[in-house]
């Protein structure tokens, strides 16, 4: 099944540009995740907020989560070519087994 | 680089043979899971194995079979399938299962592409 949905679907950026990615979901969560996929690879884990924080940063990562809207956005600051993936979102039911369910993503692209 | 192996990266398979694709761990995680991913679209739960014991099944048709022959192996077999099974199959796994574990980083396998003809 599928938790939320990912905003925009796709989203065209220059380089050193930065890139706002948005995520809804629709139950109660433990932790809310972003992955990153490049095209036909497997997925890498960037970072994890839990459901009693609001912020977190990593490098040039930086996620919100507010669990009264169910929303979280994850922001890439200073995006470079290689920032050009899928990102997903995936939260973490609160359900006592750890079942990740994935948004729909946002295809990223940064143009040189 | 992922420390999930999956082989192989690529299978193509009638829709009367039996195969099946592997995956394997040495990060002493004692959960591992299947997902199934079509094109353009997010990862699908299809099982997860803790301890060894499969806990999770999202209801996926018995044409898939999955196997943990130990806390390192994880297989899924695959017989009778049809065409629209084609899909990238990502094995991914973690620390544990549980409230315990709520929060431990998911490591995913670089997935086998299937293709059925």
């Amino acid at each position: 099944s599928q938790q939320g949905e990912e905003d925009p679907q796709a989203l065209s950026i220059q380089e050193g540009e930065n890139a706002t990615m948005n995520c809804s979901y629709k139950t109660s969560i433990n932790n809310l995740q972003w992955y990153r996929q490049n095209s036909g690879r497997g997925l890498v884990h960037l970072i994890l907020i839990r459901s009693n924080e609001r912020e977190k940063h990593s490098g040039r990562l930086r996620v919100t989560l507010d669990t009264s809207k169910k929303s979280s956005s994850l922001l890439i600051t200073a995006s470079r070519a290689a920032d050009t993936a899928s990102y997903f979102c995936a939260t973490d039911e609160d359900t006592g087994f750890q079942k990740l369910v994935f948004g729909t993503g946002t295809r990223l692209l940064v143009s040189p | 680089d992922t420390e999930v192996t999956q082989t192989p990266k690529h299978l193509v398979m009638g829709m009367t043979n039996k195969k099946s694709l592997k995956c394997e761990q040495h990060m002493g995680h004692r959960a591992m899971y299947w997902y199934k991913q079509k094109a353009k679209k997010p990862p699908e739960l299809m099982f997860v194995y803790s301890y060894e014991k499969l806990s999770i099944n999202e209801s996926v048709p018995s044409r898939f079979s999955p196997e943990c022959p130990n806390s390192s192996l994880l297989n899924l077999h695959l017989h009778a399938l049809q065409p629209e099974d084609s899909a990238l199959y990502l094995c991914a796994s973690s620390r544990g299962q549980g409230a315990l574990h709520s929060g431990n980083t998911i490591y995913f396998g670089e997935g086998s592409w299937l293709t059925v003809v």
